[in-house]
């Protein structure tokens, strides 16, 4: 499936409620990042990570956290802080920075209930 | 940070014709220029990528422009098939290990028969 595994496919929040998306990948990438997916929005990035335990905020990281403790996996937790996160989430990767391409997941559809 | 924009953000064209996806960007280091197509319900996936130090690439039915002088870049699909209907997204950004692609809104082609 690519090399890079995202999980679950769907998930359900409710109100209050902190959730973590899982993001797994065997491609040896150095780099990993999480954009988010809204309608008219294109992808805007959350957070990335280029190198294991170091990671920035992207544009949008207000009501995320991420965590970076092995090469493969790069989870994000939507916190109860983020007020709107009904979204596709998608997670991607690359060898060493962007100028390669990145390989994206197949992401999770997050809903607010 | 960089600012990428594209139109259109709907086009509709016969089966056989061309299609024009059009993108500008705001800072002067990009040069790096991907184009993701995503289907309906997958993953975005790269069809093609351009460096500053070429004005055009070519991939069978798919070409990109690239003018960095007026930091626009354009992707081009001729004898467009239904199976081309998908919304395309263009990026940009700097080479480099820190670097992170900014997106576009995105455009849904749709072909006609």
């Amino acid at each position: 499936d690519g090399g890079i595994t995202q999980s679950p496919k769907y998930l359900f929040r409710k109100e209050g409620q902190n959730v973590t998306l899982s993001c797994e990948q065997n491609l040896n990438h150095d780099a990993m990042y999480w954009y988010r997916q809204d309608p008219g929005q294109g992808l805007r990035l959350i957070y990335y990570s280029q190198i294991v335990n170091d990671f920035q905020k992207g544009d949008i990281a207000e009501g995320y956290s991420v965590s970076r403790e092995k090469k493969e996996s790069f989870p994000l937790t939507v916190t109860s802080a983020q007020k709107n996160p009904t979204a596709f989430y998608l997670c991607a990767s690359s060898p060493r920075g962007s100028d390669y391409g990145y390989t994206f997941g197949s992401g999770t559809r997050l809903t607010v209930v | 940070g960089e600012n990428v924009e594209q139109h259109p953000s709907t086009l509709s064209v016969q089966e056989g014709d061309s299609a024009v996806i059009k993108c500008t960007y705001s800072d002067s280091a990009s040069n790096y220029f991907p184009w993701y197509k995503q289907e309906l319900g997958k993953r975005p996936q790269l069809i093609i990528d351009i460096r500053s130090n070429v004005g055009e690439k070519k991939d069978q039915r798919i070409a990109v422009t690239l003018n960095k002088t007026a930091k626009h870049f354009s992707l081009h699909i001729t004898e467009t098939q239904p199976e081309d209907s998908a919304v395309y997204f263009c990026a940009a950004a700097p080479t480099g290990t820190a670097s992170k692609l900014t997106f576009g809104t995105g455009t849904r082609l749709q072909v006609t028969l």
